[in-house]
Parts: C-alpha cells; structure tokens; sequence
C-alpha cells in the first residue's frame, strides 16, 4: 500500500519567513495529493490540493510542488503569519482506484511574532 | 450547507465496554471514511464507506467495525475497549470519495478508562 513521509515534525520559523514542508509517497500510482492544516481543538481542513498532471499551484502565500519522478511534493508558506501556526498533513490517494487516503505524519508549524 | 457532523463530541468508556460513533455527512456526499488520530501518530485510516459498502479497510483489528445507511450517515463501532483506543475519532465525507478533497467533522474524543 501507500506510504507517505513527511518531515520535519515540528518546526519554527519567525513571522514574516518562510516555511516548507516535504512529503514522499512510495506508490506511483498516486496521483491527488491534499494538503490539510489542522489547527489546535479544530478539525484538520483542505487548504490546497495539486494533482499528478500539474508541477506546481499557488494560493496567495500558499504553493505547492510536485516531481513525480522523484514521489515528492513540498508545500511552501511564505510571509508567515502568526495564524498559520498549526499542524500541517500532507496525503497521497489514487483517484483512479478505490484506495483509501494516505495522510503523513503530521508538521506542526510553529510562527514566533 | 451544513458542514460534516459527528456525535457524540466527547465519550468516555470503561475497558471492555463498546461504544457507537455517528457521523452525518454533507448532503450529496457519498463517500464517508473514517480516522483515528492519536499524537505521534498521525491520521491513521480506519474504513471507508460508500453507498453503503465498505470500499475500503485499514489495518485495525476486527474490534473495530462500521457501516453505512442508505442516507449515506455512517456508524463506527468499537467492541471491547481498550486503554490503547484512546483517541481523536474523525470522519471525512467525500462526493465520490478518493479525492475532491475531504471535509472533516469535529470528530469524536474518546478515553477509555
């Protein structure tokens, strides 16, 4: 099955920086990958998705990147806010079949103001 | 619309009990999958529903089990409760499942005592 990677675990960045976050998947066969921000007591909500046809897709200060040749996809923030401080999970999935939806460790972003 | 709801909020069991969680999906969606989120662990995926068939199935014991009405609400269900089955249960509801993006309800707190 699909395994997805996702490192660091935990990281801290002064507001006004920028932040990245780096997933492998190990099925080639994926091809959706989500993006979810889970912040504190809340629910874990979609922010940006980027499928397997596409290199790259921004939102505002958000982007995301992928090389499927290399199965990794990294999300990008820039101009960090205090309000992005939150875990961050990426995910892999094959739409093409009925697999369930592979969710990554989990990065929890820290913005110091 | 009404987002993704899931009931009860928060639980607490004995060892050896089993407890029903509800999860009522956003109207239209179809596809309800279920996760257990635990710190240091991640979203770990339990089962998937749609149209009232498991499509898919995690890696959890048989304890925990599921099903899914023809209103597309889902049900999960623990048996025999362990200290271990402690955690953040959530639910995802889908259009067709697989991508378009999850919405998650608030989940369910369970402790087991």
């Amino acid at each position: 099955g699909e395994n997805v990677e996702q490192h660091p675990s935990t990281l801290s960045v002064q507001e006004g920086d920028s932040a990245v976050i780096k997933c492998t998947y190990s099925d080639s066969a994926s091809n959706y990958f989500p993006w979810y921000k889970q912040e504190l007591g809340k629910r874990p909500q979609l922010i940006i998705d980027i499928r397997s046809n596409v290199g790259e897709k921004k939102d505002q200060r958000i982007a995301v990147t992928l090389n499927k040749t290399a199965k990794h996809f990294s999300l990008h923030i820039t101009e960090t806010q205090p309000e992005d401080s939150a875990v961050y999970f990426c995910a892999a999935a094959n739409s093409g079949g009925y697999q369930k939806v592979t969710f990554g460790i989990g990065t929890k972003l820290q913005v110091i103001p | 619309k009404a987002g993704v709801t899931q009931t009860p909020r928060y639980l607490i069991k004995t060892r050896g009990q089993q407890v029903t969680l509800s999860c009522s999906p956003i109207s239209g969606h179809r596809s309800v999958s279920w996760y257990q989120q635990t710190p240091g662990q991640g979203l770990q995926f339990l089962f998937e529903y749609f149209s009232e068939t498991q499509r898919n199935k995690g890696n959890f014991p048989g304890r925990f089990s599921g099903r899914q009405f023809s209103n597309s609400r889902s049900e999960m269900n623990v048996s025999t409760l362990e200290l271990g089955d402690s955690a953040l249960y959530l639910c995802a509801s889908s259009f067709a499942g697989r991508e378009a993006g999850y919405t998650f309800g608030s989940g369910t707190r369970l402790t087991v005592v």
